[in-house]
């Protein structure tokens, strides 16, 4: 069971919006910054949003990031097929000393 | 363009020790730290741990404390994840990765990416 909990999949249909969720506690995204990645399957994780909301160059500004207090959500417009991946969310925390990963979420479009 | 590619897959059986390795190219080796993420068959991303390499300073997380060694050569621009006692349910890819953009406090976020060396233990 993962320290930060995401759902464990999320759909939308093309051309819509979708969120993904990811919850902790004070000792990690409360006082951290939260980043995003996605992973297609058989590939490694790619770096989507860091530092809550700033996204790396290159990724297309249909992807943010928010957070307000203990959580932090990933938003996705404009949903596209190639968009289907698995989202992990992740923050230090603080209290363990160590980084937490989400669960994952799988998106499906 | 900033790489780092690991070593190949393993094979081996229960209560032995494998080593991973982790080239970086591109950038500085010293600037930027190595964190060590697995992940099994279907399942989620686990952080292992991460390293400085200028100080060679290191992290653990718990499950892995006692367990497993991060060690570089700086010379090489090479980082060193050893995991011994390996149980069946160590079988992962294991993937290195190097923090970024720009110098961080804390191991994350974690801008680039190893290929993965998978990790099989069976006896």
């Amino acid at each position: 069971q993962s320290v930060l909990t995401q759902p464990p999949s999320v759909s939308a249909a093309p051309g819509q919006r979708v969120t993904i969720s990811c919850s902790g506690s004070n000792s990690n995204i409360g006082n951290n910054d939260v980043s995003w990645y996605h992973q297609l399957p058989g590939t490694a994780p790619k770096l989507l949003i860091y530092d809550d909301n700033k996204r790396p160059s290159g990724v297309p500004d249909r992807f943010s990031g928010s957070k307000s207090g203990t959580s932090a959500t990933l938003a996705i417009t404009g949903l596209q097929a190639a968009d289907e991946a698995t989202f992990y969310c992740a923050a230090w925390d603080a209290s363990l000393s160590a980084v937490m990963f989400g669960g994952g979420t799988k998106l499906t479009v | 363009q900033v790489q780092l590619v690991q070593s190949g897959a393993e094979v081996k059986k229960p209560g032995a020790s494998v080593k991973v390795s982790c080239t970086a190219s591109g950038y500085t080796f010293i600037n930027y730290d190595i964190t060590w993420v697995r992940q099994a068959a279907g399942q989620g991303l686990e952080w292992v741990g991460w390293m400085n390499p200028n100080s060679g300073n290191t992290g653990y997380a718990q499950k892995f404390k006692g367990r497993v060694i991060l060690t570089r050569d700086t010379s090489i621009s090479t980082a060193y994840m050893e995991l011994r006692s390996l149980t069946s349910e160590d079988t992962a890819i294991y993937y290195c990765s190097r923090t970024g953009p720009g110098r961080r406090i804390v191991p994350l976020p974690v801008e680039y990416w190893g290929q993965g060396t998978q990790v099989s233990v069976s006896s």
